[in-house]
């Protein structure tokens, strides 16, 4: 098993709608999660970070967390255009942090 | 700085010959860490700092590839003896704390392209 996996896409939703990313991990005792957003050409930018189970609201963006079934996730509410890129999910183990490929998410207008 | 920098922003040169990527972290950021991402792959783990010190250096892809961070600030990688499968744009990040301390958020730098002919 990977690491961290994510479902590559591409991922389409119609603008408006709520988009779903989903990450899985396979090292139990990681305590930290991140989503980053990159856009083509440029550095990944954080997005959400999110430490205990649950949801954490930031805007549009609300991420989650399920320690027990190994899975964090990324909705996106209100999904514009400008949320068209590649969503990286980052979980921490032993003393890195360590990156799924991304998914690719397309915002159709 | 406002952010982590990196320099140069492109960097083209010739199989066989050695380049040196530099990398300006955050100030106060003790953490820093070396990324690979190769056109449409996503981010190989190269090594990471804590302070000057590499705790893992197992992400250097081989003996060519070097490190070193000085006075728990500046970084450079060296590539000895290039060749054209190390092309890719070599990202830079730094965190506030060590990964898995909590608030270890990294933030990236523009990254350095780097193409080998």
């Amino acid at each position: 098993q990977k690491e961290v996996e994510q479902n590559s896409g591409p991922l389409s939703v119609p603008e408006g709608a709520i988009a779903s990313l989903n990450c899985t991990y396979s090292d139990r005792v990681s305590q930290s999660f991140f989503w980053y957003r990159q856009y083509s050409g440029k550095s990944p930018e954080l997005i959400m970070s999110i430490y205990s189970n649950g949801d954490k609201e930031d805007g549009r963006f609300t991420a989650q967390l399920n320690k027990a079934s190994q899975y964090v996730s990324l909705l996106i509410r209100d999904s514009q255009p400008s949320d068209s890129a590649t969503y990286l999910c980052a979980v921490d183990r032993d003393d890195k942090i360590i990156f799924g490929k991304g998914t690719r998410l397309h915002i159709l207008p | 700085g406002a952010g982590v920098s990196q320099s140069p922003s492109n960097k083209v040169t010739e199989k066989g010959k050695d380049v040196e990527l530099r990398c300006d972290p955050i100030s106060g950021h003790t953490a820093l860490y070396w990324y690979r991402q190769s056109l449409g792959q996503g981010l190989e783990f190269l090594i990471y700092f804590q302070g000057n010190s590499a705790p893992d250096k197992s992400g250097l892809p081989s003996d060519r590839f070097s490190a070193e961070r000085t006075g728990g600030s500046v970084s450079t990688l060296t590539i000895q003896r290039t060749q054209q499968e190390d092309s890719a744009v070599y990202l830079c990040a730094s965190s506030l704390v060590p990964p898995g301390s909590g608030e270890d958020t990294q933030y990236f730098g523009p990254g350095t392209r780097l193409t080998v002919l």
